[in-house]
């Protein structure tokens, strides 16, 4: 069975500063995508970055990167230069190929970043 | 172009009673998801239609949710009869192929979820 790990419930982060949300996963499959979203507390769930299992070099798009370490199977977050719109529920996900077109997701349990000014 | 949509966005009903929540996805994307997340606990699977077909509902929790997709358009999840410990936060996700050589992308793309609350 596939699981997901957010070992932090709740993070604080100075505005500007850069933090590190991390997540570790379990799987035996070989062919895997990991994804981190973005609730803010409007509610909506918001896809943020997607790395391949397959992918060589980690992911990044803008002021998000993910920090990808197969052997050590974790798919950390990090935000560089954290703005106060930040602030919201971070969720970590897998999607494992299945049979046929399974593609279901699994997800941590979350970590709430707060960011100060 | 518009997201997912879904409404409710909440729903308050007593035990026994009946609810349906609707989800309209992307326009084009062939796959539709369901996602519950009770309090406390991970957002979690409940099933997947491509087009109107149901791909995989391994996660409905029992027979008194019906996810329907007629025409492979918008979606419906219906309760009946509702419990206690069906509420918790529903959430519709949408997502169209993009073949790699490997490992298909399929990014998934969430509504706000419609919370309901049973009493």
């Amino acid at each position: 069975a596939q699981k997901i790990t957010q070992t932090q419930p709740g993070m604080f982060v100075q505005e500007k500063e850069a933090v590190t949300l991390d997540c570790t996963y379990d799987t035996s499959d070989q062919s895997y995508g990991l994804f981190w979203y973005k609730q803010p507390s409007s509610g909506e769930m918001i896809f943020l970055i997607y790395q391949g299992s397959y992918d060589e070099q980690n992911a990044t798009e803008g002021r998000y990167s993910l920090n990808f370490q197969k052997a050590r199977k974790s798919a950390n977050l990090v935000i560089s230069a954290s703005q106060l719109g930040d602030s919201a529920m971070y969720f970590c996900a897998m999607r494992v190929r299945g049979g046929g077109s399974n593609y279901k997701l699994t997800f941590g349990k979350g970590t709430l970043l707060t960011v100060n000014p | 172009e518009a997201g997912v949509t879904q409404f409710p966005s909440h729903s308050v009903i007593e035990k026994g009673q009946t609810v349906t929540l609707r989800c309209d996805p992307i326009s084009g994307h062939d796959n539709l998801y369901w996602y519950r997340r009770v309090m406390g606990k991970e957002i979690k699977f409940l099933l997947h239609f491509v087009k109107e077909s149901k791909q995989d509902e391994s996660g409905m929790p029992n027979n008194r949710f019906l996810a329907e997709r007629t025409g492979g358009t918008y979606s419906t999840l219906k309760v009946q009869p509702a419990e206690l410990e069906d509420s918790g936060v529903y959430f519709c996700a949408s997502s169209q192929d993009i073949a790699l050589p490997v490992e298909p992308k399929n990014i998934q793309y969430f509504g706000a979820g419609t919370r309901l609350s049973v009493l």
